[in-house]
């Protein structure tokens, strides 16, 4: 069975810097996708990127990158210019097949320090 | 645009009562639906999902049911709740079948069996 792990159940970072969230996951399947979602205090999760397995190149989109590393089932992602809106909790999924269904960690709290 | 819509946005039900939370999409036709539960310190667990009108699909046993009597209507039940029911129970949307397609999802709902 497909599994997502996130190892930091919670991580601090000062304004305008860069922080890491960790991810790793467990599958078989050769084609998937990845993706990060931040959940703000008002609980509303918004997808802030995603990766397809069978694309190389890491995603980016404005300040978010990630770091996917197919073979070891790594999938990070990086937030440069930490701003006091990034302050939220950060799940990680799995998604792989034509369901449509999601595998999601059990998230990584992010504070952002002023 | 499209928006999803979640009612109501906080329950309160003793042990043993019905449940019925109702999500509503606009802006869009024929989506796949998807019901999530949250449970506290934990990521989302999908719950159910549906590709059309009738057509429910269950990922976890468990008391709860789902139904889906209009296109853009889908509703999660229980004829008698549990003190395990306490979650946050959040709805989502995609354009199609499969991972490729965004999820989008509504603000939530918050459910405490007493």
């Amino acid at each position: 069975a497909q599994t997502v792990t996130q190892s930091q159940p919670e991580m601090s970072v000062q304004e305008a810097e860069t922080v890491t969230l960790s991810c790793t996951y467990d599958t078989s399947e050769s084609d998937y996708y990845l993706f990060w979602y931040k959940q703000p205090p008002s609980r509303q999760m918004i997808l802030v990127i995603r990766q397809e397995a069978y694309k190389q190149q890491n995603a980016t989109e404005n300040r978010f990158s990630v770091n996917f590393q197919k073979a070891a089932k790594s999938f990070s992602l990086k937030i440069s210019d930490s701003q006091l809106g990034d302050a939220a909790m950060y799940f990680c999924a799995y998604g792989a097949g034509s369901q449509g269904n999601l595998i999601f960690g059990k998230g990584t709290k992010l504070s952002v320090k002023p | 645009s499209q928006t999803i819509h979640q009612w109501p946005a906080t329950l309160v039900q003793p042990v043993g009562s019905p449940l019925s939370l109702e999500c509503t999409v606009e802006g869009t036709s024929n989506p796949n639906l998807y019901w999530y539960r949250q449970a506290a310190g934990r990521g989302l667990q999908l719950l159910f999902y549906s590709v059309g009108i009738g057509q429910i699909s269950s990922e976890v046993p468990q008391n709860l049911s789902a139904s889906r009597p209009q296109d853009r209507q889908f509703i999660l039940s229980s004829k008698k709740l549990l003190l395990s029911d306490s979650g946050f129970y959040l709805c989502a949307w995609s354009a199609g079948t499969g991972v490729a397609y965004e999820q989008y999802f509504g603000p939530g709902t918050r459910l405490t069996v007493t």
